[in-house]
């Protein structure tokens, strides 16, 4: 199994630009979830997805939209990126967001810069 | 709010036990967990606690009180590869329905 897979690993844009942060899981995960983590700091989430068909906005939601393809991949979206949307960007996932939701599997990060 | 505080750093040397403290404020409480994060890596879950208690997996144990809004990871026999950054997150219902809040983080340097 590969967990979870994050696409692409780093990426830079310019004030202004879009672009669309995927994430895919293959442990049959109902919850997912997108969030942020600037340097030194903890993680902040950004949205999640308790299960296929449902999104809710998180902590930090501005700037940002998702999409709950299927039952395996949640997509991120930033419209109109931004300097202050410079992070580092990770997928989750857990069984259930009523059930085990506390053991969540992280992918890899995307390392985002915008200039 | 919701808000979690950790140590930012913590130095110990091999071998030794380290005890990492949690203190949360949450509107709600499902439980306490504690995922361990290596410099450019993802965070990967160690243990939870919904009560109150010790938690035992291998040289990592994880106590939770509710009643003080407290509680702490323990790592024992200390090794280099335990040399990371170490975050306790709470689940509970915020102003955004169902909420994940981590902590600041505590980094965790193992000396020889």
């Amino acid at each position: 199994n590969a967990g979870v897979t994050q696409t692409p690993k780093f990426q830079v844009l310019k004030t202004g630009q879009s672009m669309t942060l995927q994430c895919a899981q293959d442990m049959n995960h109902n919850s997912m979830y997108w969030y942020r983590q600037d340097p030194g700091m903890g993680l902040r989430l950004i949205y999640y997805s308790a299960s296929e068909g449902t999104t809710d906005k998180g902590e930090v939601p501005n700037g940002y939209n998702v999409s709950r393809l299927n039952k395996r991949e949640f997509s991120l979206r930033l419209e109109s990126a931004a300097p202050s949307q410079t992070s580092v960007y990770f997928c989750a996932s857990s069984e259930a967001i009523g059930g085990r939701a506390y053991e969540q599997y992280f992918g890899p990060g995307t390392r985002l810069t915008v200039t | 709010g919701q808000s979690l505080e950790q140590p930012s750093e913590v130095t110990a040397v091999e071998g030794a036990i380290v005890q990492i403290n949690c203190t949360y404020q949450t509107s709600g409480f499902y439980g306490l967990s504690w995922y361990q994060q290596h410099d450019g890596g993802a965070p990967t879950f160690l243990s939870y606690n919904a009560l109150d208690g010790l938690e035992e997996t291998g040289r990592f144990s994880s106590f939770l009180s509710r009643s003080d809004s407290y509680g702490y990871l323990l790592l024992q026999e200390l090794q280099m590869k335990d040399s990371a950054s170490y975050f306790c997150a709470v689940r509970d219902h915020g102003n955004y329905g169902q909420n994940f809040v981590f902590g600041p983080g505590t980094r965790l340097s193992v000396l020889p």
